[in-house]
């Protein structure tokens, strides 16, 4: 159990509406990233948060956003949903140097 | 570039066999190089981590030899069990930028191990 939590686990959203998704990193851990895994493919990095603000992102558009709380915890909007945004949306914490780990992620599907 | 090169794409191996997975980079601000398995509809599992100083690390079963000249690196699993069976991925941080969370990650290996 790697102690980061997810939520929701599933959820089915329709063209063109906008979706929260939510992470606690494991206990102690400040510094929470998240990612985008399509099916069949390796998790591309979206974005990562530090001291309540974002600190690099990678190759995505606007209408992902996000949040990082005083407790660490953390919120992955989207808007303007794509059927393409359709994956499993997975939150990542460090602490520490190195380590980083994975949550088990929400599954979002868009019709 | 910011790639991550993963063969094979799959493989198959009979219990108690030694399945090798190889990754390799180009860009030399990767600084820490982790493999992760993933389970159908699991999140990625944290199996072991090497960073460039380091030639070889041995944690259980699972090892990883690193070759910093030739910037691969690869994941040995010795006695392979039907458990094993999963998807494995190589990974590496991208140094720059302070962004300590940003891993590149390959394209995944499945590996299916036979009883």
């Amino acid at each position: 159990d790697a102690g980061v939590t997810q939520s929701p686990t599933h959820l089915i959203k329709t063209r063109g509406q906008q979706v929260t998704l939510r992470c606690s990193p494991k206990s102690g851990h400040d510094t929470v990233s998240w990612y985008q895994q399509a099916l069949g493919q390796g998790p591309q990095f979206i974005f990562q948060y530090y001291e309540e603000e974002e600190r690099q992102r990678g190759n995505f558009p606007d209408r992902f956003s996000g949040h990082q709380f005083p407790n660490y915890s953390s919120e992955l909007n989207v808007n303007a949903l794509l059927l393409g945004d359709s994956a499993l949306y997975l939150c990542a914490s460090r602490f520490g140097e190195n380590t980083i780990y994975f949550g088990e992620g929400s599954w979002l599907t868009v019709v | 570039q910011q790639q991550v090169k993963q063969s094979p794409q799959s493989l198959i191996v009979q219990k108690g066999g030694i399945p090798i997975i190889n990754c390799a980079y180009e860009n030399t601000a990767f600084d820490y190089f982790p493999w992760y398995q993933q389970f159908p509809g699991k999140g990625p599992a944290l199996l072991i981590a090497i960073r460039p100083d380091v030639s070889e690390k041995k944690e259980g079963r699972f090892t990883i030899s690193f070759n910093k000249s030739a910037k691969q690196f690869s994941l040995h699993i010795m006695d392979s069990q039907p458990g094993d069976s999963a998807t494995y991925f190589c990974a590496a941080r991208w140094g720059y930028g302070g962004a300590t969370n940003k891993l590149i990650f390959g394209t995944g290996t499945l590996l299916a191990v036979q009883p």
